[in-house]
Order: C-alpha cells, then structure tokens, then sequence
C-alpha cells in the first residue's frame, strides 16, 4: 500500500511566519497534491505537482507556494502567514485516478 | 469549474438503521469516488466507480454511478459505530480535475 506521510499533525504559528509543511510518499508516484479542508467547504486544492522541480496552480493557490526537489517529497510553503490559512492541510498522492491522503496537518495561526 | 453538491450535509442515525448520502452536478464526470474520512485522519477511498450506471458494492456499502453522468449516491446498510466519519464524494472529469463534495458527518447513535 502507498504510505503518504505528513511530518506534523499539529502546528501553530504566529501571524507572519514563514510555513513549511512537508509531505513524503513512498511508492515513486509521479503526482502529488495539497488540499486545504475547511467545515462546510470540502477539499480544495490548492497546487499540485506532476514531476520533479514542476508544479501547478490548484483552485485556491494565493498564499501559498511549493516545492518538489525530488519525487518522493512535496513541500508547501506560506510565505507569510495570515490567520484566514488556519485549516486542516491534506497531501496525496495518486494511484490511477484514486487519490491516497496522509492523515493531514492542523495548523493554526495565531 | 464544476461543482458538486453533496447531500446531507449531517446525519444523526441509531445503530442499525440504513444510511443514504448523494452528490449531484450540474456538469458531466467521467469517474466518481466515495471517501470515508475518520476523525483525525486523512480521507480513506472507499468505492470508485467508472461507468455511467455502474453499481458496484464493498461490504455493507453500495455506491452507484448516475446514468447521466451528473450524479452518484452511497448508501450504507445497518450502521454500526465505527461508521461515524465524514463521507466525500469526488467527482474526476480529466486526469487532474478531482472536484470534492463539502461531505456528510455522519453520526450513529449505539
């Protein structure tokens, strides 16, 4: 089975700080996602990435920013974060259509 | 983009008792997915479903892709309580446009 893991399951940061969140999956996929989870609104996806060093704007992508230096980790970036990005963050993966999550980061932004 | 509609948006039910859940839209998709998400946890794919009219089941749960493409249902037969979670419907229209429903929370009473 893939294995998408999530380095912290809770954050909190204060307003302004610069955010990494890093995502690691062990099945050399080649697509990777991050969605943000909010009561009420779903998943929504915020960038995605396809390969190495290439990344893609997702539906809600201002604030944020990524990384993929090597196939297995994908990182998201809040340059500078504000408290409306306090949310449940989501990273997956994709096996044929199928998306496989990691158990999700809760951050909070003080 | 497309949007799904998800439908209840909570249930409070008694153990035992049957459990249906739907998502509509207004455009067309190619795939639908089913995802139970468990508190604390990263959503979990339960059931995909590939072809307009398709039926398929796992267990206790039955999900059915809509035969004009617009919509599916999942329905869950005698609830018991490690059923509690939030279910997502997914909607896929090409390789990387996955739309999310806002998800039922479900909740069964012992």
């Amino acid at each position: 089975d893939v294995k998408v893991t999530q380095s912290s399951r809770y954050l909190v940061k204060r307003t302004g700080e610069k955010v990494f969140l890093e995502c690691v999956q062990d099945m050399d996929h080649e697509n990777m996602f991050w969605y943000r989870q909010d009561p009420g609104l779903g998943l929504r996806l915020i960038y995605f990435s396809y390969d190495v060093k290439m990344k893609e704007k997702g539906d809600i992508p201002e604030g944020y920013s990524v990384s993929r230096e090597k196939k297995e980790r994908f990182s998201l970036i809040l340059e500078s974060a504000s408290t409306n990005q306090t949310s449940m963050y989501l990273c997956a993966t994709r096996t044929f259509l199928a998306l496989t999550f990691g158990s999700g980061t809760r951050l909070t932004v003080v | 983009g497309q949007q799904l509609n998800q439908s209840p948006q909570s249930m409070f039910i008694q153990e035992g008792e049957d459990v249906s859940m739907n998502c509509t839209s207004s455009s067309i998709f190619n795939t639908w997915l089913w995802y139970k998400q468990d508190p604390g946890e990263g959503p979990v794919l339960l059931i995909a479903l590939y072809k307009a009219g398709e039926l398929t089941s796992n267990g206790r749960l039955t999900a059915q892709f809509g035969i004009t493409r617009k919509d599916s249902f999942l329905n869950i037969s005698a609830s018991i309580p490690s059923d509690v979670g939030i279910y997502f419907c997914a909607g896929v229209y090409n390789n990387n446009d996955m739309r999310f429903g806002a998800g039922t929370r479900l909740t069964v009473k012992p």
